[in-house]
């Protein structure tokens, strides 16, 4: 079975400061992906990021950032500068490679962006 | 605009009823999921189908059932509806395996 933590529940910051979004898996497997999403006030959910658990390597697109390490089986999103508009609830998720692909969500983190 | 299209957006019925929630799926996938999102339950896997069929169960209940038919869009039938069956209903697709799933805007479902 997989287990997704977000211990942050919620985060408040001042726009333009850096905010990191923590996420801890559990898996069995020895092989998966690990998965951003995003969700706006308005309740949709977007697609941020996927990366496999080979991959280590840091990713970086635009003020988005993320580091796997997988030693420590962390799978954390930095937004830098951030804006208004990042404001929303951030959700960590997990499939394990294989045939089920179900994604197992982490409880996700309230981001509170505030000028 | 992710491509997939959920409808209805609100839902409002009583205890005891029956609805269906539809999903339409992204050109060219063939996966279809749907998941449960409540306060107390976080999001919820529920079924995953595969070009028309079951792959997948997860928390299901069986008051609930779901087909995908051959055009590949998607139903979800909830039936004997309880108060706590009041959510937001997501359906996800993608082309299969662990490629991304792109979430519709979900059907939010109350019952009074």
């Amino acid at each position: 079975a997989q287990k997704v933590t977000q211990a942050q529940t919620e985060i408040s910051v001042v726009e333009k400061e850096d905010v990191t979004l923590d996420c801890v898996y559990e898996t069995r497997d020895t092989t998966y992906y690990l998965f951003w999403y995003k969700q706006p006030p308005s309740g949709e959910l977007v697609f941020l990021i996927r990366r496999n658990s080979f991959d280590e390597q840091n990713e970086i697109s635009g003020r988005y950032s993320w580091n796997f390490q997988k030693s420590t089986s962390s799978f954390n999103f930095t937004i830098t500068a951030s804006q208004v508009v990042d404001s929303a609830v951030y959700f960590c998720a997990l499939i394990p490679t294989g045939t089920a692909s179900k994604l197992t969500f982490g409880t996700g983190t309230r981001l509170q962006v505030t000028l | 605009d992710s491509g997939v299209t959920q409808t209805p957006k609100h839902l409002i019925t009583a205890t005891g009823q029956r609805v269906t929630l539809r999903c339409s799926p992204r050109s060219g996938d063939l996966s279809v999921y749907w998941y449960q999102q409540s306060l107390d339950q976080g999001l919820q896997f529920l079924i995953q189908y595969y070009n028309g069929e079951e792959r997948a169960k997860g928390n299901i209940l069986e008051r609930f059932s779901a087909q995908q038919f051959p055009d590949l869009h998607s139903e979800l039938n909830l039936s004997s509806l309880e108060l706590g069956d009041s959510a937001l209903y997501f359906c996800a697709s993608s082309p299969g395996g662990s490629r991304p799933q792109h979430f519709g805007d979900g059907t939010r479902l109350s019952i009074l």
